[in-house]
């Protein structure tokens, strides 16, 4: 099947920029979505991407999407100790309604 | 404008019961999926609903159901429930498609002892 991955853990300084990363097997993806998760709490969508945008910035935010090598990241600038937190990576394709997601990355903000 | 409503946020049961989850969606969305989240396998899609009906299937066994109302409220149930059914069940909102944006509830946490 189609297999979504991530790195399991970064730690990163506060006020340094976090760049987690992700890839993804199933080229018919439509949209590309990240997702973060606190502890107890459910998945909160911090952004998504169309396929057809290699980028997209939404203010400490920014997605990049090279479709060719299926890879998609997430830069946090100035990374706080708010942000830590479990990412997620997802992915779902044109005709299909179920997201895959990647097993999660650990965001670490040391102060 | 209130978000996803899951109820109840925990859960413990034993072993062979049945458990009813349930998952109020945003005002005007008429997507729910549902997700089963476990340490061991991540996050996994259950089924997906769009106007009463199921519109997907995720690779779980027939204990495992949902339904939908006419008012888009869904409800999964879980028959003859075993030590691995414990896991955080998130319900997922979508205007039509989860193509677009999909906003999560906090879950539901159930415990089978």
């Amino acid at each position: 099947g189609e297999d979504v991955e991530q790195s399991l853990f970064l730690s990163v300084r506060e006020g340094d920029s976090s760049v987690i990363n992700c890839t993804y097997t199933d080229s018919s993806s439509t949209y590309l979505y990240w997702y973060k998760q606190e502890p107890g709490a459910g998945l909160q969508l911090l952004t998504y991407i169309f396929s057809n945008m290699d980028m997209k910035q939404d203010q400490r935010l920014t997605v990049l999407l090279n479709k060719k090598d299926k890879h998609l990241s997430l830069r946090i600038a100035d990374t706080q100790t708010g942000d830590s937190a479990i990412y997620f990576c997802a992915e779902i394709g044109n005709n299909n309604n179920d997201m895959r997601f990647g097993a999660g990355t650990r965001l670490t903000v040391k102060p | 404008k209130a978000g996803v409503t899951q109820t109840p946020r925990y859960l413990i049961k034993t072993r062979g019961q049945q458990v009813t989850l349930s998952c109020s969606p945003i005002s005007g969305h008429r997507s729910v999926s549902w997700y089963q989240q476990t340490p061991g396998q991540g996050l996994q899609f259950l089924f997906e609903y769009f106007s009463e009906t199921q519109r997907n299937k995720g690779n779980f066994p027939g204990r495992f159901s949902g339904r939908q109302f006419s008012n888009s409220r869904s409800e999964m149930n879980v028959s003859t429930l075993e030590l691995g059914d414990s896991a955080l069940y998130l319900c997922a909102s979508s205007l039509t498609t989860p193509n677009t944006e999909a906003f999560f509830g906090q879950g539901t946490r159930l415990t089978v002892v």
